[in-house]
């Protein structure tokens, strides 16, 4: 069955310091997709990143890098010079092709990123 | 234009009550998906619905039910309710094909007492 572990249940940096939340999955699908959702406040999941498992490349998009590694089944997500704003709970998720559907998640623990002056 | 939309905002029910929770997708998305999150439990596939059919279900008893509409609008309904259906219901819409994106609303907050 398939799973997405975050082992970090709580960072609390300083800001403009570097941060990397952890992200491991297991699955047995050859076919998935991986994804990245933050959670502030308001409550509403705000989509970061996706991955799919065909395309193992790194990404940078401004002050977010993501890490994506077959061999050791993790995909991380590195905030740089974290701000105040980066402040709530990061979300990874699994999403197998044998669903069939695009809707049916499977969410890590979450990782609540608390950034202060 | 407008995101995810989901009334109502919060509800406060007692034991035993039903409850019916409604959420309207970002227009063109025709694939609506329903998630619990609890602070046990995390966040929990409910269903999803697409073209007014049930295409995945999630390990929830069947006291929780849902249903879409034509133009796409869902509905799920709780019946019977339990302490521990207080949760946060989140909608979620996309685009059909596997791996896109899910645009998640804000949610509904209930409170069972």
């Amino acid at each position: 069955a398939q799973k997405v572990t975050q082992a970090q249940t709580e960072i609390s940096v300083v800001e403009k310091e570097d941060v990397t939340l952890d992200c491991v999955y297991e699955t047995r699908d050859t076919t998935y997709y991986l994804f990245w959702y933050k959670q502030p406040p308001s409550g509403e999941l705000v989509f970061l990143i996706r991955r799919n498992s065909f395309v193992e490349q790194n990404e940078i998009s401004g002050r977010y890098s993501w890490n994506f590694q077959k061999s050791t089944s993790s995909f991380n997500f590195t905030i740089t010079a974290s701000q105040v704003v980066d402040s709530a709970v990061y979300f990874c998720a699994l999403s197998e092709g044998g669903t069939g559907t695009a809707s049916k998640l499977t969410f890590g623990t979450g990782t609540r990123l608390q950034v202060t002056l | 234009k407008a995101g995810v939309t989901q009334t109502p905002r919060y509800l406060i029910k007692t034991r035993g009550q039903q409850v019916t929770l409604s959420c309207s997708p970002i227009s063109g998305h025709r694939s609506v998906s329903w998630y619990q999150q609890t602070p046990g439990q995390g966040l929990q596939f409910l269903f999803e619905y697409f073209s007014e059919t049930q295409r995945n279900k999630g390990n929830f008893p069947g006291r929780f039910s849902g249903r879409q509409f034509s133009n796409s609008r869902s509905e799920m309904n709780v019946s019977t309710l339990e302490l521990g259906d207080s949760a946060l219901y989140l909608c979620a819409s996309s685009l059909v094909e596997f791996g896109e994106k899910l645009f998640f609303g804000s949610g509904t907050q209930l409170s069972v007492l």
